[in-house]
């Protein structure tokens, strides 16, 4: 079956770095995906992992390792305005998303 | 200008009823996506459309019909609405179908700002 796995919420202060994890088990595997979502608001697309290692777009950084079905997104110098939803989604023959992670960020 | 746009934004309606969501892209996409999202912000597909052509049919009840005039429009249709149609319904469009097999090139998805269905 397809499962996509990650933490319900996490909370974390202003300026500190936060790592929100993904497990995954599915028939196929075309790419990883990250997006984030602002309550009421549309997921955008964050970042795109389809071979193993670290891709760095800014205050953000996504993971991946195909041989253990996991990602991670790296959050550093936490603002405010990432207080968001963060979407795990793995590509297969469809785009499967998990069911997010809701990120609390402390003053 | 939106790139992907869809309509209405709210819509609240009596259990029994038929309605519409329109959704329009201004990418230049292939593929266009219908979304449901539930109170528990599961993000779950329900349809795939690829240049006019269905391609990703969710086991969703056949109340629920997509149509796509052209590759930049994809609507849908829900007869008799029920109590558990209400959720965010989102459209999403990207460049290229989802591929089976080989690290095929991106499939980013840009969606739509969603449409909040309320049934009473």
């Amino acid at each position: 079956g397809q499962n996509i796995d990650q933490p319900t919420e996490m909370t974390a202060t202003e300026g500190a770095i936060v790592q929100i994890n993904c497990t995954y088990q599915t028939s196929g595997f075309n790419g990883l995906f990250w997006y984030q979502q602002h309550a009421g608001e549309a997921p955008t697309f964050l970042s795109y992992n389809v071979l193993d290692g670290l891709e760095e777009k800014g205050r953000f950084s996504s993971f991946l390792s195909r041989s253990k079905g996991y990602s991670y997104l790296l959050l550093k110098e936490l603002q405010m305005k990432d207080s968001a939803s963060y979407l795990c989604a793995v590509r297969d023959d469809k785009i499967i998303f998990g069911k997010g992670t809701r990120l609390h960020i402390l003053p | 200008d939106t790139a992907v746009s869809q309509t209405p934004k709210y819509l609240v309606t009596q259990m029994g009823n038929d309605k519409s969501i329109k959704c329009e892209q201004n990418l230049g996409h292939d593929t266009m996506y219908w979304y449901k999202q539930d109170s528990k912000k599961f993000l779950k597909i329900m349809f795939s459309y690829n240049n006019k052509e269905l391609i990703i049919n969710e086991t969703v009840p056949n109340r629920f019909s997509p149509k796509s005039p052209d590759k930049a429009h994809l609507n849908l249709h829900i007869n008799s609405l029920e109590l558990g149609d209400s959720a965010v319904y989102f459209c999403a469009s990207s460049p290229t179908r989802a591929l089976l097999g080989g690290a095929g090139a991106k499939n980013i998805q840009y969606f739509g700002a969603g449409t909040r269905l309320s049934v009473l």
